[in-house]
């Protein structure tokens, strides 16, 4: 069975600093996964995914995310904050050619002046 | 295209009420995928269909819950009788597999219930 750990439930970052959202995953078989990103009253978009190819996937909006095997992670990141990125962030795991998704509990990232 | 649209947006309710959820996917997707996300259990898989035919209803919580998917282009899910314990958001999702076999989704905006 796969799932995901997205550690910390909110981050709380200054605008122009790094951002950094935790997620492990576990899976029993080559994963793929995902981020999607949540705006009040919408519905999730994808930010970004890794289906294999390369291990550090660039996203929407300056975002990317480094697969680790060896440390079973799928961090996301991005250099500088700016006050639209205030969001929900999910992250997200499913089987290679497999259609049920599997979200993480969510992190949410509120951005200061 | 308009994306995955969601009706109604807004549900407000009486404890034992029939409560139906609509959706219509993109055009051209095959699969569809209904998700309720609450803040104490997030963002759960409740059932998803392919070409029109569940797959995988593991995730309904009951028998008050059912779905269907009649044609490509709509579905409901059907909640009777509500119970407080339903309120909830429930998202709609949409998707083909693209050439990497990844699944991406796209969601609705979401139908937001409240049961009282």
């Amino acid at each position: 069975a796969q799932s995901v750990t997205q550690l910390g439930s909110h981050v709380s970052v200054s605008e122009g600093a790094l951002v950094l959202l935790r997620c492990n995953y576990s899976s029993s078989v080559p994963p793929y996964l995902f981020w999607y990103v949540q705006y009040p009253n919408q519905g999730l978009q994808l930010l970004l995914k890794y289906t294999s190819a390369a291990t550090l996937v660039k996203g929407i909006n300056g975002f990317e995310a480094e697969f680790k095997k060896s440390e079973t992670s799928f961090h996301l990141t991005k250099p500088s904050a700016h006050m639209s990125d205030a969001a929900e962030y999910f992250c997200a795991v499913s089987k290679t050619g497999g259609f049920k998704t599997i979200f993480g509990a969510g992190t949410r990232l509120f951005v200061k002046a | 295209d308009a994306g995955v649209i969601q009706s109604p947006r807004h549900e407000v309710t009486e404890m034992g009420q029939e409560v139906t959820l609509r959706c219509k996917p993109i055009s051209g997707h095959d699969y569809l995928f209904w998700y309720r996300q609450t803040m104490m259990r997030g963002l759960e898989l409740l059932i998803y269909f392919n070409n029109n035919v569940p797959i995988d209803d593991s995730g309904m919580p009951e028998d008050r819950f059912s779905a269907k998917m009649p044609n490509a282009s709509f579905s409901t899910l059907k909640i009777q009788p509500s119970e407080p314990r339903d309120s909830a958001v429930y998202f709609c999702a949409s998707s083909f597999m693209v050439g990497t076999g990844a699944n991406v989704l796209t969601f609705g905006a979401g139908s937001r219930l409240t049961v009282l």
